[in-house]
């Protein structure tokens, strides 16, 4: 079937414009996380969903980034007044239920990468 | 807190050699360990997880408690292998994966 995909695939912008990411994750998957992938920061944690609520946004890094989820399907993460240094690749992930006690793995979509002028 | 260390940003080893990357973690809790890799220009995807024990184009990863590692291994490079390896960490109730900064495997002929 059809894997966790995201829009746009790559995107340009100027400092201080809004920019909205979006992820569809794989059929099924209730759990949906962004991650970002940067070149001085490696791969960080931003939000987790599960369903349309977000218990977890400790990894959000100003309150410039934003995210929701409707429908339980599709996500957007939001980062409002870009600067220079939210230049990265934004992944989403997707996965199962996550079930307490246990880890369900995470499918990667192909991420999108941002560039802030 | 909860860590995740790749001592190695860059392994190269010659077709047919062992190789081996290293991954230590610091977590008071039990720990689920992962190793993702990503191939040139392909997203992200999983290699192998501990709890399933399997061995995955041939790279095998013991979970060592004592030692706080999970260490990637492979006897025989192929050049194929040649991809960013992540080594990852989760704990029961997180959601999230906790990363390692990553170490490119490049494998010559």
């Amino acid at each position: 079937g059809a894997g966790v995909s995201q829009s746009p695939s790559n995107k340009v912008t100027e400092k201080g414009k809004d920019v909205e990411l979006r992820c569809d994750p794989i059929s099924g998957h209730t759990a949906l996380y962004w991650y970002r992938q940067s070149l001085g920061q490696g791969l960080e944690f931003l939000i987790y969903f599960q369903g349309n609520s977000a218990p977890d946004k400790s990894g959000l890094p100003s309150d410039r980034f934003s995210a929701e989820r409707t429908g339980g399907s599709v996500s957007t993460l939001t980062i409002q007044r870009t600067q220079q240094e939210d230049s990265a690749v934004y992944l989403c992930a997707s996965s199962f239920q996550h079930q307490r006690g246990g880890v369900e793995t995470q499918y990667f979509g192909p991420g999108t990468r941002l560039l802030v002028l | 807190a909860q860590r995740v260390t790749q001592p190695e940003k860059l392994l190269s080893v010659f077709k047919g050699a062992p190789v081996e990357l290293k991954c230590n973690y610091s977590y008071s809790g039990s720990p689920e360990l992962f190793w993702y890799v990503q191939y040139s220009r392909q997203r992200l995807q999983l290699l192998l997880r501990h709890i399933s024990r399997e061995s995955i184009k041939g790279f095998t990863a013991d979970l060592n408690k004592g030692e706080t590692s999970f260490h990637l291994k492979k006897p025989f490079a192929q050049e194929e292998d040649s991809a960013m390896y992540y080594c990852a960490l989760s704990g029961a109730g997180w959601g999230k994966l906790q990363f390692g900064a990553g170490t490119q495997v490049v494998v010559t002929p």
